[in-house]
């Protein structure tokens, strides 16, 4: 079947760094996403993997490895602007390529 | 380029009511999605469209319609509201390139049913 888990709520203190896991089961993996979302507004990429490894982008990073059907995005430096939801999204080739969505991990930033 | 263009943003309707929500795609996306989003949960996907063909669905009742039409405009209608299905409506278009295609969402449509 298909399921992916990331954790519900994460505390993280201002400047510090933060690592967000997501754990995924699919038929057919066809590339990882991670989308960020602050309360009210509508979902915005933040990366995309499809091979191993760590792609970097600013302040923030994805890692993936299929092998263990497990992906992280790390967050640096921490801002209050960070505060937001953090989703994990699986595309399913078995599924017509359908997105599979974690619940989100809801991301506190304290001073 | 513009963006995702929801219409209409919030609405309100009694039970038993129907409601037909719009999303009009980025310029030469011919894929769109909907999603719905309940307070503490994970994105609900209700179905994809492309091209105007229904691609895929999720395990929604019957009462959850959509449509796509040949400018990719795209339309979902939930027919006998509940209670239940106060939520927010999200649409998402992307290019329909199965490998790569990231989604870019619009702001959404609150739906509060009363």
């Amino acid at each position: 079947g298909q399921n992916i888990d990331q954790p519900t709520e994460m505390t993280a203190t201002e400047g510090a760094i933060v690592q967000i896991n997501c754990t995924y089961q699919t038929s057919g993996f066809n590339g990882l996403f991670w989308y960020q979302q602050h309360a009210g507004e509508a979902p915005t990429f933040l990366s995309y993997n499809v091979l191993d490894g760590l792609e970097e982008k600013g302040r923030f990073s994805s890692f993936l490895s299929r092998s263990k059907g497990y992906s992280y995005l790390l967050l640096k430096e921490l801002q209050m602007k960070d505060s937001a939801s953090y989703l994990c999204a699986v595309r399913d080739g078995a599924s017509n390529y359908q997105l599979i969505w974690g619940a989100g991990t809801k991301l506190i930033i304290k001073p | 380029k513009a963006g995702v263009t929801q219409t209409p943003r919030y609405l309100i309707k009694t039970r038993g009511q129907q409601v037909t929500l719009s999303c009009s795609p980025i310029s030469g996306h011919r894929s769109v999605s909907w999603y719905q989003q309940t307070p503490g949960q994970g994105l609900q996907f209700l179905f994809e469209y492309f091209s105007e063909t229904q691609r895929n669905k999720g395990n929604f009742p019957g009462r959850f319609s959509g449509r796509q039409f040949s400018n990719s405009r795209s339309e979902m209608n939930v027919s006998t509201l509940e209670l239940g299905d106060s939520a927010l409506y999200l649409c998402a278009s992307s290019s329909g390139d199965p490998y790569t295609g990231e989604l870019f969402f619009g702001e959404g449509s609150r739906l509060t049913v009363l």
